[in-house]
């Protein structure tokens, strides 16, 4: 079963515009982490925030959790085409690192 | 430092086949954990790997099944494959010292196409 729901399921912008994704999950968590995949290949690592944290950055990416509401938000600021892929969170399920629970995913296009 | 490899990276079988697939892990790197892509299911867990030790188990039939090599490489079999078995598998390795804040590192994934 999916951990995560993630909004919106699609998402289109122009580059130098900002795009927000966000993700529900539905049990405690120890961390989220946030990967990206370019078109039907393997995932890449993009940003781990742990439960004790509220928001944390990287570059141009700025992730936020809000434990209360299990969610979480992905904010990436001036975005490229080079942005376009589909966004996934992550949360490892019963406290074990090696079995993560992802959620749907939100797909990006970034429009020259 | 390698990245993870997977081999093949594309496949075709037919029904009632069954197929292997391989996974190199990082160098260093104990954990390997499996997972099935599909657009209708998306990402799911298939199954994880440490020290040769099957460690988690997701909702997949025993037609899945795992193992791991004493230098941490694992393969995945699928056996009796059936149409919906299309899917491109991800193997993703872990360091796993112990902490949960592990990063998972995925190969570029096997694309398995079954007609």
């Amino acid at each position: 079963s999916q951990q995560g729901e993630e909004d919106p399921q699609a998402l289109s912008i122009q580059e130098g515009e900002n795009a927000t994704m966000n993700c529900s999950y539905k049990t405690s968590i120890n961390n989220l982490q946030w990967y990206r995949q370019n078109s039907g290949r393997g995932l890449v690592h993009l940003i781990l925030i742990r439960s004790n944290e509220r928001e944390k950055h990287s570059g141009r990416l700025r992730v936020t959790l809000d434990t209360s509401k299990k969610s979480s938000s992905l904010l990436i600021t001036a975005s490229r085409a080079a942005d376009t892929a589909s966004y996934f969170c992550a949360t490892p399920q019963n406290n074990q690192g090696g079995k993560l629970i992802f959620g749907q995913g939100t797909e990006l296009s970034v429009k020259p | 430092k390698a990245g993870v490899t997977q081999t093949p990276r594309y496949l075709i079988k037919t029904r009632g086949q069954q197929v292997t697939l391989s996974c190199s892990p990082i160098s260093g790197h104990r954990s390997v954990s499996w997972y099935q892509q599909t657009p209708g299911q998306g990402l799911q867990f298939l199954f994880e790997y440490f020290s040769e030790t099957q460690r988690n188990k997701g909702n997949f039939p025993g037609r899945f099944s795992g193992r791991q090599f004493s230098n941490s490489r694992s393969e995945m079999n699928v056996s009796t494959l059936e149409l919906g078995d299309s899917a491109l598998y991800l193997c993703a390795s872990n360091l796993l010292t112990g902490g949960l804040t592990d990063t998972q590192y995925f190969g570029p994934g096997t694309r398995l196409t079954v007609l």
